[in-house]
């Protein structure tokens, strides 16, 4: 069954550092997501991208995040500047279409600001 | 905007026994409704959806909701838990045509043998 691969599944960094959180969205899908989960809190929605460019963000979604599709298969989260309160699980996802809606999750990846 | 309210972040029942995990969303208008599951070390499955068809929505592993628009709630059942059920259950909304979904804060089911 297709899935969504998001690399690395741990992520660890220092403050300041910029680093870039890799997705592979299931391949005949045309919208891609990014969420955010903090720990201990509600999964949140940060940015929607559809034909090479971003469709929706969230009010996190400010300057220091950056999203590109770089080639045919992957989906990028970068964050330039990190910060310690962007600790969190990201999770990447995909869906065929914007009907319906059915969103198709990666399993994470745990970003840890020291 | 839209929001969602999972009662109950934390479920325990005893194997066999009937599950059923809350959620009520905030819409004037009748949004699309899913349940995801996060199994540990795993990503969010998608275990059923509303779009708007039948009230009453079967989804995997034995589970179902049932949409209730004068109450505003989708909550989920299964009747006869399962050891293999324990995991996080989220309720998702979104309204037609959006693309972002709102999640509710999660409930984690436990099983007692």
């Amino acid at each position: 069954e297709p899935e969504v691969t998001q690399t690395p599944s741990h992520q660890v960094t220092q403050m300041g550092q910029e680093v870039i959180l890799r997705c592979v969205p299931i391949s005949n899908h045309l919208y891609f997501y990014w969420y955010r989960q903090i720990l201990g809190q509600k999964v949140e929605f940060l940015v929607s991208f559809y034909n090479n460019e971003i469709s929706e963000k969230s009010e996190i979604f400010d300057d220091q995040f950056s999203v590109e599709r770089p080639d045919g298969s992957n989906f990028t989260l970068k964050i330039r500047s990190t910060k310690l309160e962007d600790s969190a699980m990201y999770f990447c996802a995909s869906s065929e279409g914007a009907f319906e809606n059915i969103q198709y999750f990666g399993a994470g990846t745990r970003l840890s600001v020291l | 905007a839209q929001s969602v309210t999972q009662l109950g972040s934390h479920v325990s029942v005893s194997e066999g026994a009937l599950v059923l995990l809350r959620c009520n969303y905030s819409s004037s208008v009748p949004p699309y409704l899913f349940w995801y599951v996060q199994y540990p070390n795993q990503g969010l499955q998608l275990l059923l959806k509303y779009t708007s068809a039948a009230t009453l929505v079967k989804g995997i592993n034995g589970f179902e909701a049932e949409f209730k628009k004068s109450e505003t709630s989708f909550h989920l059942t299964k009747p006869s838990a399962h050891m293999s059920d324990a995991a996080e259950y989220f309720c998702a909304v979104s309204e037609v045509g959006a693309q972002k979904l709102v999640f509710g804060q999660g409930t984690r089911l436990t099983i007692n043998p």
